[in-house]
């Protein structure tokens, strides 16, 4: 079974810092990795599905990019608002997540 | 929720009684996953299926058994409930190179 691994395990920022954790994977043999927001007491949600090496993607605020070369995933969040407080996962296929970085966002 | 139902939503069972956990898709997707989630160790893959009577094991899977008859219906049987097997558990559908979506949850307290 693949895993990633994901730092740091939790983050406490200030309103309007910008912020970013990482994704590690191993390498070889790489297909796609997926990033999620879990909020408490909520489903996790979807944000992006990563394929190709160098590759970044942006919804918002948050934007995300992938080598896949040396195996890693970096996910930022500009200008960070209390509503970004959340767990964040990734994922290889298959859906074993990570064991997530924890964001609260103090205002 | 995409198109994921999990029923029940809540569910109380005693000790060494069995219990199947239903989740339900509208999307035709082909992949769909049983997690459960406990306070530290996040989401953890129970079982997943990649076709219709086409599952594998995950992370934990010892004490859980699935079925999948249809592409629609994913269930997830506990054989003899434990006290260990309380949790909340998420059903997801989609995945490897697109998005997975996930269901409601469902609280399951074994006592």
């Amino acid at each position: 079974i693949l895993n990633v691994e994901q730092s740091p395990q939790s983050l406490h920022v200030q309103e309007g810092d910008s912020t970013n954790f990482t994704c590690s994977f191993p390498s070889s043999n790489f297909y796609a990795l997926h990033w999620y927001r879990w909020e408490t007491a909520k489903s996790p949600e979807a944000l992006f599905v990563m394929t190709l090496n160098g590759d970044e993607k942006k919804k918002g605020r948050i934007s995300a990019t992938l080598n896949t070369k040396e195996g890693y995933s970096y996910l930022y969040i500009k200008g960070s608002q209390p509503e970004d407080s959340a767990t964040y996962l990734c994922a290889l296929p298959k859906l074993i997540f990570g064991s997530g970085t924890r964001l609260l966002v103090r205002p | 929720d995409a198109g994921i139902t999990q029923s029940p939503r809540h569910k109380v069972t005693e000790t060494g009684t069995p219990v199947t956990l239903r989740c339900h898709q509208t999307e035709n997707h082909r992949y769909m996953y049983w997690y459960r989630q406990d306070p530290g160790h996040g989401l953890r893959l129970i079982h997943y299926s990649y076709g219709v009577k086409d599952t594998d094991k995950g992370e934990v899977s010892d004490g859980y058994s699935v079925s999948r008859s249809k592409t629609e219906d994913f269930l997830l049987t506990l054989e003899s409930a434990t006290s260990s097997q309380t949790s909340v558990y998420f059903c997801a559908a989609g995945g490897a190179n697109t998005e997975a979506f996930f269901g409601q949850g469902t609280r399951l307290t074994v006592v």
